[in-house]
């Protein structure tokens, strides 16, 4: 009950292109939904968070979709661009507890 | 503001001897977490700590992992007689909220 899963495992896109990253999870009491960007060697970052009081959070050109009842969530990234290339991570946590529970991963590469 | 330091970066160690990893939160964060990350793999939680406490140990293996996160000075991961299972990278992650995590740089464990 404290997975979050996370698809695809990899996505290639052309520049310009919205690749899609989809997570679901099983656990209600999470609370807390944020994803991070990772590039080789380099530890995690943090884009962008949602909580499940709202639909969709747009920073940039980064956008959380949250579907509360379907229970999934999903990373959008508009004009994306060969340095986006990097792996994506989902994550939940409960905030009384604020562990984060993470997504396998999404290999993303931008092509030029 | 300085980011999260983690030190070493690299740390090679043979079969049973033991490995020290040390992390320093970013200024005016309280609570530390670290995660384990094996290739390939996502990032999995082992320990949540806040000034002289250990909150969440329940992702960290039983036996020869330990943590502590004194009042003065950084955090300290100490894994005692490593095994090449322990080889992976570990990352600290700080936050000031127990919302935001922030991670650092990770420190890459090679047992040989």
């Amino acid at each position: 009950q404290q997975q979050v899963k996370q698809s695809p495992q990899s996505l290639i896109v052309q520049k310009g292109g919205i690749p899609i990253i989809n997570c679901a999870y099983e656990n209600t009491a999470f609370d807390y939904f944020p994803w991070y960007q990772q590039f080789p060697g380099k530890g995690p970052a943090l884009l962008i968070a949602i909580r499940p009081d709202v639909s969709e959070k747009k920073e940039g050109r980064f956008t959380i979709s949250f579907n509360k009842s379907a229970k999934q969530f999903s990373l959008h990234i508009m004009d994306s661009q060969p340095g986006d290339s990097a792996t994506y991570f989902c994550a939940a946590s409960i905030t009384s507890g604020s562990r984060l529970t993470f997504g396998e991963g999404t290999q993303l590469t931008v092509n030029p | 503001n300085a980011g999260v330091m983690q030190n070493p970066r690299h740390l090679v160690r043979r079969r049973g001897q033991e490995a020290r990893l040390r992390c320093s939160p970013m200024k005016g964060h309280s609570h530390v977490y670290w995660y384990r990350q094996l290739p390939e793999e996502g990032l999995k939680f082992m320990v949540y700590l806040q000034k002289e406490n250990i909150i969440d140990e329940s992702g960290m293996p039983k036996e020869r992992f330990s943590a502590e996160f004194p009042k003065e000075g950084p955090s300290i991961l100490r894994i005692q007689q490593v095994v090449r299972g322990d080889s992976a990278a570990y990352f600290c992650a700080s936050s000031p909220d127990r919302l935001e995590q922030y991670f650092g740089p990770g420190t890459r464990l090679t047992v040989t």
